[in-house]
């Protein structure tokens, strides 16, 4: 089964600063990852996905992503961070739903930016 | 283009009601995901439907339901609810809800069972 684990529940960050958030998963096939992100009250926004065209994918809002096979990580980056930036960010997998089965995303717990002035 | 859109935006109900919420995908779309999002169990998938049909589930009871129109738009209903059914309801959107593909969120239905 496929799975996704984000490391950290809270990450904390000065303006400026570099954020780096954790990801590790879990796929028997290669997997297809993606970087959502969530404002107060709004629904998910897509910064990146990865789907084996380059390990490096770079995002909106400046984020990029490194997908590592031999780590089994997706971890994304940013180099500055800016208070805009601040909400919470979740890690996903998709499913390998085969056949005619539909799309599923498999969620991360998610990471809480905080960013501080 | 317009985006996914969800409603009602909020919802109180008691224990034991039923509630319905919509969910109108973008234009084009045809493939539409329903998520239940909650502090505890965070985000998990409910099920998804293409041209009316069910093609996937989640692990959920039967209490939850959904289906699909003609036009792509989607309702999802839960009966009998339950104080453990307060959460968000997130819709998304895709083209063919196949593999790899970009999912389109909407806003969300708060749903609080008192």
């Amino acid at each position: 089964a496929q799975s996704v684990t984000q490391l950290g529940s809270h990450v904390s960050v000065s303006e400026g600063a570099l954020v780096l958030l954790r990801c590790n998963y879990s796929s028997s096939v290669p997997p297809y990852l993606f970087w959502y992100v969530q404002y107060p009250n709004q629904g998910l926004q897509l910064l990146l996905k990865y789907t084996s065209a380059a390990t490096l994918v770079k995002g909106i809002n400046g984020f990029e992503a490194e997908f590592k096979k031999s780590e089994t990580s997706f971890h994304l980056t940013k180099p500055s961070a800016h208070m805009s930036d601040a909400a919470e960010y979740f890690c996903a997998v998709s499913d390998l739903g085969g056949g005619n089965q539909g799309g599923k995303l498999i969620f991360g717990q998610g990471t809480e930016l905080s960013v501080k002035p | 283009k317009a985006g996914v859109t969800q409603t009602p935006r909020y919802l109180i109900k008691t224990r034991g009601q039923q509630v319905t919420l919509s969910c109108s995908p973008i234009s084009g779309h045809r493939s539409v995901s329903w998520y239940q999002q909650t502090p505890g169990q965070g985000l998990q998938f409910l099920f998804e439907y293409f041209s009316e049909t069910q093609r996937n589930k989640g692990n959920f009871p039967g209490r939850f339901s959904g289906r699909q129109f003609s036009n792509s738009r989607s309702e999802m209903n839960v009966s009998t609810l339950e104080l453990g059914d307060s959460a968000l309801y997130l819709c998304a959107s895709s083209t063919q809800g196949a593999r790899g593909e970009k999912l389109f969120f909407g806003s969300g239905t708060q749903l609080s069972v008192l």
